[in-house]
């Protein structure tokens, strides 16, 4: 049982290039989520997916898209990166949309873009 | 604007004593709050929390208080221990937004033995 899976842990990439980080987890869990965390600023919502099929923007949207592929996964991808973008990316999963219960996170990706 | 602040970027306590790390939001519609720990190069995982109708819960080592009317919670731990050392982030979510859980800033947190 791995929990949430990221990949990968690590990317350089230039500015105007395009990547997706992936993510999956095996709790059977039905909510996924994305965050970034910056220093001093906490971790920032990205985008979230209660449930397979659906998707919605979070705090911080502009610059990214998600694609919840199925039940265990869900991408996000950067279709021209900026250095703005340079961060620690998250993704974390909950077992139940529109409850009190915890999130799980994966163990990130830190991405820097030159 | 912050809606979940952690003044203190730091904390350093001896090994044995205990700890408060503490949380301020604006917010009064929140009605849930969640303490998540970090150690570096991994995830946060989830350590405690608290419902709005609630002014206290324990889990072990851990209490967390919630002052409603000072928009104020803060962690204890109690005795603290070398591998308490951490970042420590307060969250906050609303009744009708549980997906949109806002993050305090962190607290970095040194047990010195």
């Amino acid at each position: 049982n791995a929990g949430v899976t990221q990949t990968p842990k690590f990317q350089v990439l230039k500015t105007g290039q395009s990547m997706t980080l992936q993510c999956a987890q095996d709790m059977n869990h039905n909510s996924m989520y994305w965050y970034r965390q910056d220093p001093g600023m906490g971790l920032r919502l990205i985008y979230y997916s209660a449930s397979e099929g659906t998707t919605d923007k979070g705090e911080v949207p502009n610059g990214y898209n998600v694609s919840r592929l199925n039940k265990r996964e869900f991408s996000l991808r950067l279709e021209s990166a900026a250095p703005s973008q340079t961060s620690v990316y998250f993704c974390a999963s909950r077992r139940l949309a529109g409850e009190y219960n915890e999130q799980f996170f994966g163990p990130g990706t830190r991405l820097t873009v030159l | 604007d912050q809606q979940v602040k952690q003044n203190s970027p730091s904390l350093s306590v001896q090994e044995g004593r205990i700890s408060i790390l503490n949380c301020d939001y604006t917010n009064s519609m929140f009605d849930y709050f969640l303490w998540y720990k970090k150690y570096p190069a991994e995830g946060p995982t989830f350590l405690i929390s608290i419902s709005s109708i609630k002014d206290k819960n324990e889990d072990g080592r851990f209490t967390v208080f919630l002052n409603k009317s000072a928009k104020h919670l803060s962690l204890h731990i109690v005795p603290s221990q070398p591998g308490d050392s951490a970042v420590y982030f307060c969250a906050a979510s609303l009744k009708t937004s549980y997906d949109k859980v806002i993050f305090g800033p962190g607290t970095s947190l040194s047990v010195i033995p």
